[in-house]
């Protein structure tokens, strides 16, 4: 495979459960985002991580927690979520080599929380 | 803070004709990026077309163009000979050039959806 990709594609869950979404990238990147697109509204960045030190918490309720274990791989774990949490969380991934390069994203996974 | 508008939610164009898809962005910044991405039903965000603001050449990718007005704020993109393929949400979206955290961060509009008719 190349490029980001993402698994599950889809999710659909309780507000007790615990899940985790994973990204991976295969194109020799050094940064990763967690993106939520919600009907109408735009894309919101919810986390950044440089070189699997995360930089950007976009004031990220804490049911939403990420893990950068390298830099190929981008894992959100999630924990007694709302139903308005319901969205389709896209991973991206890019260089960053002092000017960060163009972010490429991943196909996402449509969560649904019950 | 950056905010980028897309006035269309929606816009429609014949197959084979051209359409102009409307971005403005607000910013205090010199230098930045700005980028047209394509997110088409199976969701695949790509990358349609990329802008440097301290060019002033219009950036091409085949049929499609943009104009940039950096003292209007303005980016719109160009879609020539439309093709039922570019059926899709667009959304503009700002990055910084900073070389620090702020270089990282897309800011996106809120998307136009482009229907394009046979």
């Amino acid at each position: 495979e190349t490029g980001v990709t993402q698994t599950p594609r889809h999710l659909v869950m309780g507000m007790t459960n615990k899940k985790s979404l994973k990204c991976e990238q295969h194109l020799g990147h050094n940064a990763m985002y967690w993106y939520k697109q919600s009907a109408k509204k735009p894309l919101e960045l919810m986390f950044v991580y440089n070189f699997k030190e995360q930089t950007e918490n976009n004031s990220v309720p804490s049911r939403f927690s990420p893990e950068c274990p390298n830099s190929s791989h981008l894992f959100l774990h999630l924990h007694t979520l709302q139903p308005e949490d319901s969205a389709l969380y896209l991973c991206a991934s890019s260089r960053h080599d002092g000017r960060t390069d163009t972010q490429y994203f991943g196909p996402g996974t449509r969560l649904t929380v019950l | 803070a950056q905010t980028v508008t897309q006035s269309q939610p929606e816009m429609s164009v014949q197959e084979a004709e051209t359409v102009t898809l409307s971005c403005t962005y607000d910013t205090s910044e010199s230098d930045y990026y700005l980028f047209w991405y394509k997110q088409p039903p199976s969701r695949q965000m790509i990358l349609v077309i990329r802008q440097e603001a301290y060019k002033q050449q219009n950036a091409t990718e085949n049929r499609f163009s943009v104009n940039f007005q950096k003292a209007a704020k303005s980016f719109s993109l160009k879609i020539s000979d439309s093709q039922l393929g570019d059926a899709a949400m667009y959304f503009c979206a700002y990055r910084s050039a900073m070389n620090n955290n702020a270089g990282n961060m897309l800011t996106f509009g809120g998307g136009t959806r482009l229907m394009v008719k046979p």
